[in-house]
């Protein structure tokens, strides 16, 4: 079984609300990722985390804040977003980061989210 | 710096062959991948290959690699309809990253 799990599949919402999206996968996959995608273009990395900390963080606005409650879980907090954040949010998950392995990282089918 | 570089589009009919090829610029031992993305969905690991390897093939999927020019390429066989996506070519680099490609969107002609 190589699936992520990624809930809701669609979201909706104002730049004042506050929402989040989660992600799951039980492969026992200890690195866990976030990518943003804008329509036909590649994923965009926003954050790496590794045995459940943060590793990388690349330079992503402080109205984005992921949390990694365990090592199943994956959450991206969403608050305050402007309207060119809309886009495809995708999770994903590898056995670890290790530079010598195959690292095959597996995702999830993404939450689409626009921001009115 | 690192980076990955792929034509946008490619058009086949039905039944052909398709060839999709990338460029990547790490000198260093790594792995390269081919992802597809249908419209609407996630990203689905196709295949990939070690950067020691020349070729791999997985049923009508062949991946040839030419270390010297670091020129990467998919071979789709008998390609159906269904196989209409985006490709992405990809290369991991550190700490967990995936360097991708543009993607090349197929489109496959009845």
């Amino acid at each position: 079984d190589t699936e992520v799990t990624q809930t809701p599949k669609h979201l909706v919402m104002g730049m004042t609300n506050k929402k989040s999206l989660k992600c799951e996968q039980h492969m026992g996959h200890r690195a866990m990722y976030w990518y943003k995608q804008k329509a036909k273009k590649p994923p965009e990395l926003m954050f790496v985390y590794s045995y459940e900390k943060l590793s990388i963080n690349e330079s992503v606005p402080s109205r984005f804040s992921p949390e990694c409650p365990n090592s199943s879980l994956l959450n991206l907090h969403l608050h305050a977003l402007q309207p060119e954040d809309s886009a495809l949010y995708l999770c994903a998950s590898s056995q670890d980061i290790a530079q010598d392995g195959k690292n095959i990282q597996y995702f999830g089918a993404g939450t689409r989210l626009s921001v009115l | 710096g690192e980076d990955v570089e792929q034509s946008l589009f490619l058009s086949v009919r039905e039944g052909d062959s398709s060839v999709i090829n990338c460029t990547y610029t790490d000198s260093s031992s790594t792995y390269l991948y081919w992802y597809k993305q249908e419209p609407g969905a996630g990203l689905q690991l196709l295949t990939y290959i070690f950067s020691n390897m020349d070729m791999k093939q997985d049923q009508r999927l062949t991946v040839l690699l030419n270390k010297k020019d670091k020129h990467l390429s998919l071979r789709i066989a008998d390609t159906q309809t269904g196989d209409s996506a985006i490709y992405f070519c990809a290369e991991k680099s550190r700490g967990g990253k995936l360097i991708f490609g543009q993607g090349t969107e197929l489109s496959v002609k009845p």
